[in-house]
């Protein structure tokens, strides 16, 4: 079963500082099947990156993908206000087919 | 584009079942592959099931398998959640998905959510 570890739990920075968050499974997945979503408060989950890499339609290009194997990074270059939210990576593949990993909580320093 | 609309709030007692429902609209859902995830007050994502387009059948997670019955009315482009033997743990909003296409493994659609309280 592929479990996927996100650290750090929380994130403390302000606006306009880099984010960096990771997300590390127990096994190798494809990077086709690696995606990062937002999610706010009451809000249903967005859909930042996926194939590892690729931002989805609408995504500001301060946010990108990168990774492969079993190690992954979700980067925010430049924090806007908006983007203080819980991230969550998932994994699309093996058995169980899918799984999310924990979430990161990004706050407001 | 795609739209989910899920149906509402529920409230049911711990041992019975319920049905969420989520109306696609933009597409048919015969071209798309929907999943359900639930989120449990202050918790995280965890994954149910959905249709493999690759095995051509619906698949559930370990956890609900048993529990959990994942259908569509193709007729009406409504995709249907039923879980059985309701327990207080399973109070969550549970949420449609859906990608941009058939085989797409990350979901970029999501329906709106259903809150699902079970209490005695």
């Amino acid at each position: 079963e592929i479990v996927l570890t996100q650290s750090p739990g929380t994130l403390s920075l302000s606006p306009g500082e880099r984010a960096t968050l990771s997300c590390r499974a127990s096994q190798s997945v494809s990077s086709s099947y690696l995606a990062w979503y937002q999610q706010k408060p009451g809000q249903a989950p967005r859909l930042l990156i996926y194939g590892a890499s690729s931002r989805a339609t609408g995504i500001p290009d301060r946010f990108s993908g990168s990774g492969s194997g079993t190690d992954f990074t979700l980067t925010i270059s430049r924090l806007e206000p908006e983007d203080f939210a819980v991230y969550y990576c998932q994994q699309y593949g093996s058995s169980p087919r899918v799984t999310f990993g924990q979430g990161t909580r990004l706050e407001i320093k | 584009q795609v739209q989910l609309v899920q149906s509402g709030a529920e409230v049911k007692k711990p041992g019975a079942s319920v049905k969420v429902s989520c109306k696609v609209s933009g597409y048919t859902l015969t071209e798309l592959s929907m999943h359900w995830v639930r989120q449990a007050p202050g918790k995280g994502l965890e994954w149910m099931g959905g249709f493999d387009p690759e095995d051509g059948e619906t698949i559930y997670a370990q956890k609900f398998q048993g529990r959990v019955t994942m259908t569509e009315d193709t007729s009406t482009d409504t995709a249907y959640m039923e879980l059985s033997s309701l327990r207080s743990e399973d109070t969550a909003v549970y949420y449609c998905a859906t990608g941009t296409r058939k085989y797409s493994s990350s979901w970029y659609y999501w329906g709106q959510g259903t809150l699902v309280t079970v209490s005695s």
